[in-house]
Parts: C-alpha cells; sequence; structure tokens
C-alpha cells in the first residue's frame, strides 16, 4: 500500500510568517508531487507540482523535494489569512508503471493564519 | 482552464435507493477519477477510468460502479445507497502521468 504522511497539524502562523508543510511518502518510485489547497467546504485546487530534487518557486509558494528521504514539503512566504485552507500532498507513482496518474494523496494539513 | 462539472452538489438520498453521480470534463482527458472524501480519512479512490468503456477499481469500490461511455462522462453509481456512504465526493479528471488533477466542485450526498 502506497502511503502518503503529512504533519497533522493544525498549523497555526500569525500573518506575514513562513509556514511550512511536510509531507513524506513511501513508494520509492514516485515520480511527480503536488500540493493541493482545499478550502473549506470547497474542493481541491493544485497550486504546485515539482519533478524533479531541488526548489521550485512561485510567487510566495516553493516547493522542495527530497527524493533519497523521500519528502516533500511547501513553504508559504508572507502568510496571509487568505492562505488559511487545508492543504493536501500527493504522489504520483506512475513511473515504470501504469497508474494513468492516479495519485495518492495525505490527510491534509489545516493552516490557520492569524492576523 | 479545463473544467470538470458534477451535476449535483447537494443531494440526499433514502436507503436502498440507486444512486447516480454524473461527472463531465470538457479538455478530452484519456483519465477520470472518483474519491470520497470523509474528516479523519482524506481522499480515497473509489474507481477510475483511463478510457471509453475502461475502468479500474479503486481503494474502495465496495457497493459502487462506474459507467464511462463517452470519453467527457464518468458517472459513479451506488448500487443500493447506506448511509456509511454519506460523504463528499469529488470527481477529478487528468490528462495523463504527472499531470495532476482538476477537480470538480464535489457532490455531497447524504443517505437516510
Amino acid at each position: 500500500q502506497k502511503e502518503v504522511e503529512q504533519n497533522s497539524g493544525p498549523l497555526s502562523v500569525p500573518e506575514g510568517a513562513i509556514a511550512s508543510l511536510n509531507c513524506t511518502y513511501s513508494d520509492r518510485v514516485s515520480q511527480s508531487f503536488f500540493w493541493y489547497r482545499q478550502y473549506s467546504g470547497k474542493s481541491p485546487e493544485l497550486i504546485m507540482s515539482i519533478y524533479s530534487n531541488g526548489d521550485k518557486e512561485d510567487g510566495r509558494f516553493t516547493a522542495q523535494l527530497n527524493k533519497a528521504s523521500q519528502y516533500v514539503s511547501l513553504l508559504i512566504r508572507d502568510s496571509q489569512p487568505s492562505d488559511s485552507a487545508t492543504y493536501l500532498c500527493a504522489v504520483d507513482s506512475s513511473a515504470g508503471g501504469t497508474s494513468y496518474g492516479k495519485l495518492t494523496f495525505g490527510q491534509g494539513t489545516i493552516l490557520t493564519v492569524h492576523p | 482552464d479545463v473544467k470538470v462539472t458534477q451535476s449535483s452538489r447537494y443531494l440526499v438520498k433514502r436507503t436502498g435507493e440507486k444512486v447516480f453521480l454524473e461527472c463531465v470534463q470538457d479538455m478530452d482527458h484519456e483519465n477520470m477519477f472518483w474519491y470520497r472524501q470523509d474528516p479523519g480519512l482524506g481522499l480515497r479512490l473509489i474507481y477510475f477510468s483511463y478510457d471509453v468503456k475502461m475502468k479500474e477499481k479503486g481503494d474502495i469500490p465496495e457497493g459502487y460502479s462506474v459507467s464511462r461511455e463517452k470519453k467527457e462522462r464518468f458517472s459513479l453509481i451506488l448500487e443500493s445507497a447506506s448511509t456509511n456512504q454519506t460523504s463528499m465526493y469529488l470527481c477529478a479528471s487528468s490528462l495523463g502521468p504527472a499531470r495532476g488533477y482538476t477537480f470538480g466542485s464535489g457532490t455531497r450526498l447524504t443517505v437516510v
């Protein structure tokens, strides 16, 4: 069973701080990693994807991947109250197989940014 | 932008009813997925489809079936609804491996 684990949270940070969200995965052949944001009562929306070791930046968001440690993280700089949501880590283990892009999700980390 | 449309936002059904949840995507994606999301259990894959009339079971297929007669439409069927199928149901589509998903807005199903 492929597993994706996230720090359970909830995580509370003050406005303007850096929020750090962490995720580990069990399937060593995993090649593609995604972060989704889900507001309460809404469906998940894709905010970041990362495929190579290292950092990938998009605005205030930075995704970090370390395949040797089977670890992926999301940093949110200058956190805003509008960033308050559940963040889902998702892993695609399609490499070498036929999983058709099927994703395995972590249980999510609830982030609250307080003014 | 890819649009994934789920026909109902909220549904209330009675135990034993046959329930159809519809999902339509408008970007010619090959792969479509049905998940349910429950507090404390996260997103769990029920079924997915990689082509018309092709389907595979996910992690929790019991009590469900699916239909994909056209590429753009993927239906989830609850053969005989039970109260433990009360959940948020999310449909997603994907262009393929390593492409991530686009989700529909979800259907919150209550079985009474």
